[in-house]
């Protein structure tokens, strides 16, 4: 059975800390890995990495992937309260177009 | 529309009752999803549909739960008899092309919140 783990379920931190959101992996024929951030409505698409190594950045996010090991994480500089949010990580294999998730970390950043 | 609509936003039934959810997906997407997230959880898949025809339903948990889009475009979801663990947010996605491109992704519309008294 596909599964995603996501690590912390949640965190709790000051303004201007770094995190680092933890997603791994366990699904046959593996496609993409994707990361969606969700504020109490529609999850927004952040990254999706195919590729092992190459990291993916925007703003202060930035990620990257680990096909061996199979793992990914979602790191976040210099956090502000605007950042608080539950992180998804979902997977898509290369049969079909669904999405299966992980539960989510939910991250909040005290001012 | 510039986005995934779903309405209502949020309904509330009580158990045994059928309720109706609605996905209005970006114009021109031909592909469309349904996920059901329970609270504290990520979302689970429950069907997809290429143009109107509805390609996985795997994800469905019971005959109580139909889906449709017969035009192509909008789609409804419907529970019969609801019951209370059918308690969740019901999310449509939706994306350009079938199948999804290697580097396409889904956009999810803001989800009906069912609460199932």
């Amino acid at each position: 059975e596909d599964k995603v783990v996501q690590s912390p379920l949640s965190l709790v931190v000051h303004e201007g800390d770094t995190v680092t959101l933890n997603c791994s992996y366990e699904v046959t024929n593996f496609r993409s890995l994707l990361w969606y951030k969700q504020e109490k409505k529609a999850p927004t698409f952040l990254f999706m990495l195919t590729s092992s190594g190459i990291e993916k950045k925007s703003g202060r996010l930035s990620s990257i992937l680990d096909k061996k090991e199979l793992f990914s994480i979602l790191n976040i500089t210099a956090t502000q309260t605007g950042d608080s949010a539950v992180y998804l990580c979902a997977v898509r294999k290369t049969s079909g177009s669904r999405l299966t998730f992980g539960e989510g970390t939910q991250l909040t950043v005290n001012p | 529309g510039a986005g995934v609509s779903q309405s209502p936003r949020y309904k509330v039934a009580k158990r045994g009752q059928d309720v109706a959810l609605r996905c209005d997906p970006i114009s021109g997407h031909v592909s469309l999803f349904w996920y059901q997230q329970a609270l504290g959880q990520g979302p689970e898949f429950l069907t997809y549909f290429q143009n109107e025809a509805q390609l996985d339903k795997s994800g469905l948990p019971s005959d109580r739960f139909f889906a449709e889009r017969p035009e192509g475009s909008v789609s409804t979801l419907k529970i019969q008899r609801t019951q209370q663990e059918d308690s969740a947010v019901y999310l449509c996605a939706s994306s350009f092309r079938a199948p999804l491109g290697v580097q396409e992704t889904q956009y999810f519309g803001p989800g009906t919140r069912l609460l199932v008294l």
